[in-house]
């Protein structure tokens, strides 16, 4: 079974302060994994798709890497507008095509 | 804006009743997704249609069930409501069966009552 772990649970930093979200999963076969954001009452916005250990994405102040058993989701400078929760989700070849979510990591970013 | 529409956005009912929620996926996208999200729980996979075929079932209850119409619309009718059942659904599209990108709507609130 796909397992998906988010930390930490909650994270508050302060404009300007880079921080990274862990992401650790178990998954038999990869097929992906993914980011999204989401805010509060709102659906999961799509953020990266990351394929195989060593990929990276960037998006803005956010960058996505990926090893075998974890995933990092750096966020650069962050201002208040990046405040979310965001998601981790793996889709595994024995899974078919349902995604496994963690259960978020919410951010806080004050002025 | 994802381009996935759900209707309605908010749905206040009682219990033991029934209620349909019904999605639009993106133009062009083949594959919907249905996930339901409650406060003690993440985004639970409920059930997956194909160009108008189920082609996955997660956690879902018997009293609910799904379908994708030729236009490719999706509808998730839940029946014998509990208070258990109230939290956000969502939808989801992607164009290929496997969803390696899947996009999310805006969800449905359902209080039940």
């Amino acid at each position: 079974e796909d397992q998906v772990t988010q930390s930490p649970e909650a994270l508050r930093l302060q404009e300007g302060e880079s921080s990274s979200l862990n992401c650790s999963y178990t998954v038999s076969g990869l097929r992906g994994l993914f980011w999204y954001r989401q805010d509060p009452g709102k659906g999961p916005e799509f953020l990266f798709t990351l394929y195989s250990a060593g990929e990276e994405k960037e998006k803005e102040r956010l960058k996505a890497t990926l090893t075998k058993k974890e995933s990092f989701l750096h966020i650069t400078a962050p201002k208040p507008e990046d405040s979310a929760t965001y998601l981790c989700a793996v889709g595994g070849e024995t899974s078919g095509s349902r995604l496994t979510f963690g259960e978020g990591t919410q951010l806080t970013v004050n002025p | 804006d994802s381009g996935v529409t759900q209707t309605p956005k908010h749905l206040i009912t009682a219990t033991g009743q029934r209620v349909t929620l019904r999605c639009s996926p993106r133009s062009g996208d083949l594959s919907v997704y249905w996930y339901q999200q409650s406060l003690d729980q993440g985004l639970q996979f409920l059930i997956q249609y194909y160009n108008g075929e189920e082609r996955a079932k997660g956690n879902i209850l018997e009293r609910f069930s799904a379908q994708q119409f030729p236009d490719l619309h999706s509808e998730l009718n839940l029946s014998s409501l509990e208070l258990g059942d109230s939290a956000l659904y969502f939808c989801a599209s992607s164009l290929t069966p496997r969803g390696t990108e899947a996009f999310f709507g805006q969800g449905t609130r359902l209080t039940v009552v």
